[in-house]
C-alpha cells in the first residue's frame, strides 16, 4: 500500500495570505496525485487531478505542482471560505488518501 | 448534470451488516467505474474498493477484504456497498465516488454501530 503523509498538520493564516500544503508518498506515483478540500458536513471536492490540474470550476488562486514522490498545493491569497481541511490522494495504485491538513484562520 | 444519490442513514448493531445504495444518474452508468471510500468521525478519508461498472469486476482494500461486497444493478444505475461483522469503530460516513478522478460524490450516508 503506499502511504501519504501531509505536512504541516495545521496551518495558521490570515485571509490574504499564501498557503503551500506538502504531500509525500512511500513510493513514486508519476503524476496520479489530487487534492481534495473537505469542509465541516460536506462530501470531499476535487480541487486538482493528476499534480497540477485544476478540476472543473475551481478557482485560479488554487495550483498543484509535483511528481514522483513529493507535491505540493499553493493558494495563493486565502479568501474566507478556503479555510477547510485538504487532502491528498493517490491513484497510482489503487487509492489512499493522506491524513490531511487543516488551514484555520489565524 | 453528473449526480449520486445515497441512500439514508443507517443505526445497526454490533455483528450485523448494513448495505448502502448509490443511484447515478447524468451519465451512461457503464461507462466510469465507482469507488467507495468512508470517514470516521475526526478521521481520514479511507478507501474501501471499487467496482467496475460495465462488467462487475470488484477490488477491495485488504483492510475490508473479508467483509466488503460492492455490487452494481446497471438496469437501475445503482451500486450498492455492503458490510458485514460491524463493530463499534464501522462508525463512519460512507461515500459512492465516480472515478477515475474522484470529481464527483454521493453526499455519504452516516451509519452507526451502537447497542
Amino acid at each position: 500500500e503506499i502511504v501519504l503523509t501531509q505536512s504541516p498538520a495545521t496551518l495558521s493564516l490570515s485571509p490574504g495570505e499564501r498557503a503551500t500544503l506538502s504531500c509525500r508518498a512511500s513510493q513514486s506515483l508519476s503524476s496520479l496525485l489530487a487534492w481534495y478540500q473537505q469542509k465541516p458536513g460536506q462530501a470531499p471536492r476535487l480541487l486538482i487531478y493528476d499534480a497540477s490540474n485544476r478540476a472543473t470550476g475551481v478557482p485560479a488562486r488554487f495550483s498543484g505542482s509535483g511528481s514522483g514522490t513529493d507535491f505540493t498545493l499553493t493558494i495563493s491569497s486565502l479568501e474566507p471560505e478556503d479555510f477547510a481541511v485538504y487532502y491528498c490522494q493517490q491513484r497510482s495504485n489503487w487509492w489512499t488518501f493522506g491524513p490531511g491538513t487543516k488551514v484555520e484562520i489565524k | 448534470q453528473v449526480q449520486l444519490v445515497q441512500s439514508g442513514a443507517e443505526v445497526k448493531k454490533p455483528g450485523a451488516s448494513f448495505k448502502v445504495s448509490c443511484k447515478a444518474s447524468g451519465y451512461t452508468f457503464t461507462t466510469y467505474p465507482m469507488h467507495w471510500v468512508r470517514q470516521a468521525p475526526g478521521q481520514r478519508l479511507e478507501w474501501m474498493g471499487w467496482i467496475n461498472a460495465d462488467n462487475g469486476d470488484t477490488k477491495y482494500s485488504e483492510k475490508f477484504q473479508d467483509r466488503v461486497t460492492i455490487t452494481r444493478d446497471t438496469s437501475s444505475s445503482t451500486s450498492y456497498m455492503e458490510l458485514s461483522g460491524l463493530r463499534f469503530e464501522d462508525t463512519a460516513i460512507y461515500y459512492c465516488t465516480r472515478a477515475p478522478r474522484g470529481e464527483y460524490w454521493g453526499q455519504g450516508t452516516l451509519v452507526t454501530v451502537s447497542s
